[in-house]
């Protein structure tokens, strides 16, 4: 079990321009998360998966953000006409619901930084 | 929705010293998470309790539900605990299970 993985680590983009991560959980985690991190805050939730059904989206998501987890496996965030607003890093959480356990694991994150 | 509070913000000690980190919050709760992120961004999920205290090596961590209150001890401090560590907690509403982070508490431990 390698954990949970992201590509590409970091990503420098023009304002305006398209981009996607994308995030590969541990295997047979059925729910995956993902999180904005701007500098010197804590991560805020962005959306949530399981399986393949997109079940959550926070109002910080704009219609400019789009998630997709095809087959269940690996998920992919698009943000589409970038703004500088959009600079963070993006994280990438999976977990196994089992005897009641919530536990989250982390991938390494996708730095975004707009210019 | 749910309010996480930390303190301090930043801390610094000496090689050795022993290490508290708090962490209040507002609503009731499903567990609170205790994470650790390093320099580059991966976080490390320490800690997951939802009552009384847990131990890992010279990391402690404790609960209390009535008060929400929450600390990380840290025994012996070493300069490889010089990390960003983050309380999060978790509530179950209906099929989801959301996290809320609080902002983080900047250790630095010299030696």
């Amino acid at each position: 079990d390698t954990g949970v993985s992201q590509d590409p680590r970091h990503k420098i983009t023009k304002r305006g321009q398209n981009v996607t991560f994308r995030c590969d959980p541990i295997s047979e985690h059925n729910r995956l998360y993902w999180y904005r991190q701007t500098l010197g805050q804590g991560p805020e939730f962005l959306t949530y998966f399981q399986n393949e059904a997109q079940l959550e989206k926070s109002r910080l998501l704009s219609d400019r953000f789009s998630a997709e987890r095809p087959k269940g496996s690996f998920s992919t965030l698009e943000i589409q006409r970038t703004e500088q607003g959009d600079s963070a890093m993006y994280l990438c959480a999976s977990s196994r619901v089992r005897d009641g356990s919530y536990e989250q694991y982390f991938g390494p994150g996708t730095r975004l930084t707009v210019t | 929705k749910n309010e996480v509070e930390q303190s301090p913000q930043n801390l610094t000690a000496q090689e050795g010293e022993f290490i508290t980190i708090n962490c209040s919050y507002s609503v009731g709760i499903s567990a609170l998470h205790w994470l650790q992120q390093h320099p580059g961004g991966g976080i490390v999920s320490l800690f997951m309790l939802s009552s009384g205290k847990k131990k890992h090596g010279r990391l402690i961590a404790t609960i209390n539900i009535q008060e929400k209150h929450s600390s990380l001890h840290i025994t012996a401090s070493h300069p490889r605990d010089s990390a960003v560590y983050i309380c999060a907690v978790g509530f179950s509403g209906g099929s989801n299970y959301k996290l809320t982070f609080g902002k983080g508490t900047l250790l630095t431990v010299n030696p």
